[in-house]
């Protein structure tokens, strides 16, 4: 079946930071990604969508110049949380669709970033 | 998009079958059912999707109401793996940003021995 994989797995790191975020679709070529975040005990929510080749769109409230998004090939999508603080911690995941109608998306595993 | 309502929680005995129900009365003509499930600290793992007619995979089972206005998610054999929160999202099957998924609260299953 389709896989995405999402690296790191796992951040820490201190305030002020940058992070980035891969996303790889591993078998199957995906020109749109979806990032989400998730806060605990809470759903899913999205974030952006991220277009191969064009500029990502993003979801009323969220700052596209502190979340940047890069897609630059049609199987690895790029989020950057630029100078991170503590109440950017969460668990932000990625997803990418597989072409064809009424395909299904399928997601990475996650990347749990806390900001000390 | 057409908004889904699923119970918050259900309780299953291992081994045996797990009905997971959802009510999207209002979903229109092109869109798919989507089922997903999010074991705690992981990303949403795709189950199965409809639009009309009922679908079984490896997984699961899903069977769709001639109105299209409810589903049900089965897992024949649940096992404590099983234990999960349970989302069932309605979306056209159109491409590029309106391809997005909204999660709702999802149906917290608990799988007990």
């Amino acid at each position: 079946g389709a896989v995405v994989s999402q690296h790191p797995s796992w951040v820490i790191c201190k305030s002020g930071t940058s992070v980035k975020i891969e996303c790889r679709s591993l078998d199957f070529q995906a020109t749109t990604m979806f990032w989400y975040r998730q806060f605990p005990k809470q759903s899913l929510m999205l974030m952006a969508t991220s277009n191969e080749g064009s500029k990502a769109t993003y979801e009323q409230g969220v700052e596209k110049d502190k979340f940047l998004i890069n897609h630059a090939s049609l199987t690895l999508s790029t989020l950057t949380v630029t100078s991170a603080h503590p109440e950017d911690s969460s668990f932000y995941i990625c997803s990418a669709r597989v072409p064809g109608g009424g395909q299904p998306q399928h997601f990475g595993d996650g990347t749990r970033l806390s900001i000390l | 998009d057409a908004k889904t309502t699923q119970p918050p929680s259900m309780d299953c005995a291992e081994g045996r079958a797990a009905n997971l129900p959802c009510n999207h009365s209002t979903i229109s003509g092109n869109e798919y059912v989507y089922w997903y499930r999010q074991i705690h600290s992981q990303g949403p793992q795709y189950i199965i999707h409809g639009l009309k007619n009922n679908e079984t995979n490896e997984m699961a089972s899903l069977i769709i109401t001639e109105d299209r206005k409810s589903s049900t998610l089965i897992l024949p054999h649940a096992t404590l793996r099983d234990t999960a929160v349970y989302y069932c999202i309605v979306r056209v099957a159109s491409g590029g940003s309106q391809g997005n998924l909204i999660f709702g609260k999802g149906t917290k299953l608990s799988v007990k021995p």
